[in-house]
């Protein structure tokens, strides 16, 4: 079944140290988009693609960074100078349009050790 | 500035009661809007979708919204809960230059046996 994969589904960081989050779609869509969902917050847009090799910043992209080398792959970093990253990291794909529905992953918690 | 406003933090119904959600928009134009629902550590999943036509759409598990431009909202409901309903809402809009979604707060829901 075609669908979005986020791995690992807990992730611990050290202070000072970058982690990454894994993203991998086989919807073969175009776009792709990582959230940030703390309680009470609904989500919150991090960072965008749209096209292989290319991508824009939410709203709230310091202390992240991103990259698309291929379609199916937006791994997101974070990055020591995010000082409060302890929460849920959603990665959702759609097709290209503003149409379109995103799907979702399941989900990466972070937390700080 | 376009957003979406869920003025509703939690709400408790008892199984087999009517449930309505909130959405109200601030759009523009005509907004595409769209009602998700997470279960707890899960991501997000469609429910469904406004783009034009009828103000009343259909969803899957038995929901429904009614778009009501005149009161700039979106509701959610359905006619008799079950207790597998509990989750928390997302109501998100869309139509953005960039093809990204607002989303609401959320809404959680509980349901008394």
């Amino acid at each position: 079944d075609g669908g979005i994969t986020q791995s690992p589904k807990y992730l611990f960081r050290k202070e000072g140290q970058n982690v990454t989050l894994s993203c991998e779609q086989n919807l073969n869509h175009d776009a792709m988009y990582w959230y940030r969902q703390d309680p009470g917050q609904g989500l919150r847009l991090i960072y965008y693609s749209q096209i292989v090799n290319d991508f824009q910043k939410g709203d709230i992209a310091e202390g992240y960074s991103v990259s698309r080398e291929k379609k199916e792959s937006f791994p997101l970093t974070v990055t020591s100078a995010q000082k409060n990253p302890t929460a849920f990291y959603l990665c959702a794909s759609s097709p290209m349009g503003v149409l379109q529905p995103q799907h979702f992953g399941d989900g990466t918690r972070l937390s700080i050790l | 500035a376009q957003s979406v406003t869920q003025p509703d933090i939690h709400i408790t119904v008892s199984e087999g009661a009517s449930l309505e959600l909130r959405c109200n928009y601030s759009y523009g134009a005509t907004p595409y809007l769209f009602w998700y629902v997470q279960s707890p550590g899960q991501g997000l999943q469609l429910l469904l979708k406004y783009f034009s036509g009828d103000t009343l759409v259909q969803g899957i598990k038995g929901f429904e919204a009614e778009f009501k431009r005149s009161q700039s909202s979106f509701n959610l409901r359905k006619p008799s809960v079950h207790w597998s309903d509990a989750a928390e809402y997302f109501c998100a809009g869309g139509g953005g230059s960039q093809g990204n979604l607002i989303f609401g707060k959320g809404t959680k829901l509980s349901v008394k046996p």
